[in-house]
């Protein structure tokens, strides 16, 4: 079966700008939630949806939101981009949104470079 | 908050050599465990898990044991291979985290032949 995708891969944006990054989950999930991974600060949570509702948020500011479409597809938007957001996104989807039973998906991921 | 801790890398190994990454965890509550592998240009990929004290997720050669007593989840080979080559991420979630993982900052192996 055809796996998580994310468009775009890459993404050079300028400071000030905004950014938004898709992500298509594997037929038939219904979560999908947001990873930035940086060298400093590793994986970090952003959010997670679940059938178009955002189940929970981690600590990141205003600028980065999120939503999710009722065919699973989901977006996040950054905001007013800084130097500081050059990550690679991941993201990852599952049946359900128990990551204790059901298994997290993971896309390639976009990376953003902001300069 | 809930954490995760794992050695520094890069570990470097020769083939056929016997692998430990260590993971410590803090947690409120009893989590399920994971050990992920990143291979360059790809995404995350599930390698093993545990959902209980002393469970021992195994795949590939690669195992761990859930050791609540030493809050521990050390990734073990007994034999690496050059295709193991790759950064190894430990994580958690709980039970009322929905589809939320907690990783550790990676540890990364470079196995030569």
């Amino acid at each position: 079966k055809a796996g998580v995708t994310q468009t775009p891969r890459y993404l050079i944006k300028t400071r000030g700008q905004q950014v938004t990054l898709s992500c298509s989950p594997i037929s038939g999930h219904r979560s999908v939630s947001w990873y930035q991974q940086t060298p400093g600060q590793g994986l970090q949570f952003l959010f997670e949806y679940f059938s178009e509702t955002q189940r929970n948020k981690g600590n990141f500011p205003g600028r980065f939101s999120g939503r999710q479409f009722s065919n699973s597809r989901s977006e996040m938007n950054v905001s007013t981009l800084e130097l500081g957001d050059s990550a690679l996104y991941l993201c990852a989807s599952s049946l359900e949104d128990r990551a204790d039973f059901y298994e997290q998906y993971f896309g390639p991921g976009t990376r953003l470079t902001v300069t | 908050g809930n954490s995760v801790t794992q050695m520094e890398g890069p570990v470097t190994l020769s083939e056929e050599a016997f692998l430990t990454i260590n993971c410590t965890y803090t947690a409120t509550g009893y989590p399920s465990l994971f050990w992920y592998v990143q291979y360059p240009g790809e995404g995350l990929q599930l390698l093993l898990k545990a959902t209980k004290a002393d469970d021992k997720g195994s795949n590939k050669g690669f195992e761990a044991t859930y050791r609540k007593e030493t809050t521990s989840f050390h990734l073990e080979k007994g034999s690496v291979q050059v295709s193991d080559s790759a950064v190894y991420f430990c994580a958690l979630t709980m039970s009322s985290g929905y589809s939320t993982l907690t990783f550790g900052k990676g540890t990364m192996l470079l196995v030569s032949p």
